[in-house]
């Protein structure tokens, strides 16, 4: 089972560059998240989208966009990117019912 | 003040230690408690999941809420150097939960 899959898993950027991380489940899951995480500061929402073709902003949402583009896939772009978006990005589905997160292993972004 | 207060750590505990995980949380909407255990460079995985006040028990790891203190622990028995990990509280009251900073656990041998 694939579960949660990131891509990429690595990526250095330039100031002001721009890029898209990719995140797909296949677990039929109706709500998926974008999360970042940065040394001591836990895990920040950024985007969520709690069914296909609706999405909302979370804590931290400024400096990205997403789109839901169906019910498996659910994109997270950093148009011009900067030093402060350097960070370790989870993509989540959620599990009704239980309530569980699934995440993926991450992608991890340095923007120089 | 965050709604979710974790001691970031690191604790350090010899192997076969009981180790306690704390979170304390201000929102009393939050009824889904839940602890994720993160290994280095790995996405957070759930261990845990209670609802509303009480304990529950999963082998060696044993989740208490209480609700009325807004307070909750991760009790880890004989713990093992594969324990070594940061934990993540989160809680929720819908479907959005908060987390905590995460607590880095080191068992050594």
């Amino acid at each position: 089972n694939a579960g949660v899959t990131q891509t990429p898993k690595f990526q250095v950027l330039k100031t002001g560059q721009s890029m898209t991380l990719q995140c797909a489940q296949d677990m039929n899951h109706n709500s998926m998240y974008w999360y970042r995480q940065d040394p001591g500061m836990g895990l920040r929402l950024i985007y969520y989208s709690a069914s296909e073709g609706t999405t909302d902003k979370g804590e931290v949402p400024n400096g990205y966009n997403v789109s839901r583009l169906n019910k498996r896939e659910f994109s997270l772009r950093l148009e011009s990117a900067a030093p402060s978006q350097t960070s370790v990005y989870f993509c989540a589905s959620y599990r009704a019912g239980t309530g569980e997160l699934f995440f993926g292993e991450g992608s991890r972004l340095t923007v120089l | 003040q965050k709604e979710v207060e974790q001691d970031p750590g690191p604790l350090s505990v010899p192997e076969g230690a009981i180790v306690s995980l704390n979170c304390t949380y201000s929102n009393s909407a939050f009824q889904y408690f839940m602890w994720y255990r993160q290994y280095s460079r790995k996405g957070p995985e759930l261990l845990m999941y209670t609802y509303s006040s009480g304990n529950k028990e999963d082998g060696r790891f044993t989740a208490q809420v209480d609700k009325s203190s807004k307070y909750i622990s991760l009790f880890i028995r004989d713990s093992q150097p594969s324990d070594s990990a940061t934990y993540l509280c989160a809680m929720r009251g819908s479907y959005i939960p908060t987390f905590g900073r995460g607590t880095s656990l080191i068992v050594h041998p």
